[in-house]
């Protein structure tokens, strides 16, 4: 079946470091591809997507590109923030799902000291 | 627009105890979701609905039933509460399929303790 993988945290870095956080996925077909973002007490809000491989997603200097031929959608920022300290949730679309059903990863929480 | 909203945010019941959390969207959006989250686990599917008046069981539904009667409305219920069942639960919204996006939109979430 559908799933993610994504790399477990906690990850901890100081504010100006890049960051990666990795993603991979099983899938049947061409999924679209989400990272969401959960900041403390609040629910998941929509941080980039891409539909179709090659596109690049990107949103408040975070990017991620859809990889068909490694099945990655790996999660980068050039320089992080204290305010980018949040859990991130990497998913994808559900082709064959009759509800739009969308499968997330087990989320990857990221500390940023100042 | 308001979004997605959950009521309540917060509730403790005891162990056998009933209740109904509320979700309700302003989007117009014929699917809904409810989801919960517990540490390390990420987001699973407990229930969906593709339109007023009809639901389907996600991945995780045992405990759990629900309603859409309005289609701005979804409503998650706890028959008899059990200690499991201690989570936070987040409502979700999209449009119908053939958006190309299947974006889901979230509520704030509601984190209910089971005693």
């Amino acid at each position: 079946g559908n799933s993610v993988t994504q790399m477990e945290g906690p990850v901890t870095l100081s504010e100006e470091a890049f960051l990666t956080i990795n993603c991979t996925y099983t899938a049947t077909g061409y999924p679209s591809l989400f990272w969401y973002v959960q900041y403390p007490g609040e629910g998941l809000q929509l941080l980039l997507k891409a539909t179709k491989a090659d596109d690049k997603g990107s949103n408040k200097g975070f990017e991620a590109t859809y990889r068909k031929e490694t099945t990655s959608f790996h999660l980068e920022k050039g320089s992080v923030q204290v305010s980018d300290s949040a859990v991130y949730f990497c998913a994808l679309s559900d082709l064959y799902s009759s509800a739009s059903k969308i499968i997330f990863g087990s989320g990857t929480r990221l500390s940023i000291r100042p | 627009n308001a979004g997605v909203t959950q009521t309540p945010k917060f509730r403790v019941l005891k162990t056998g105890q009933s209740m109904t959390l509320l979700c309700a969207q302003d989007m117009n959006h014929e699917y809904m979701y409810w989801y919960r989250q517990d540490p390390g686990m990420g987001l699973r599917l407990i229930h969906y609905s593709v339109g007023e008046g009809t639901t389907a069981k996600g991945e995780v539904p045992d405990g759990y039933n629900v309603s859409r009667l309005k289609k701005q409305n979804f409503l998650l219920g706890l028959e008899s509460a059990a200690p499991s069942q201690t989570s936070v639960y987040f409502c979700a919204s999209s449009h119908h399929r053939t958006s190309e996006t299947y974006e889901q939109y979230f509520g704030p979430g509601t984190r209910l303790t089971v005693t």
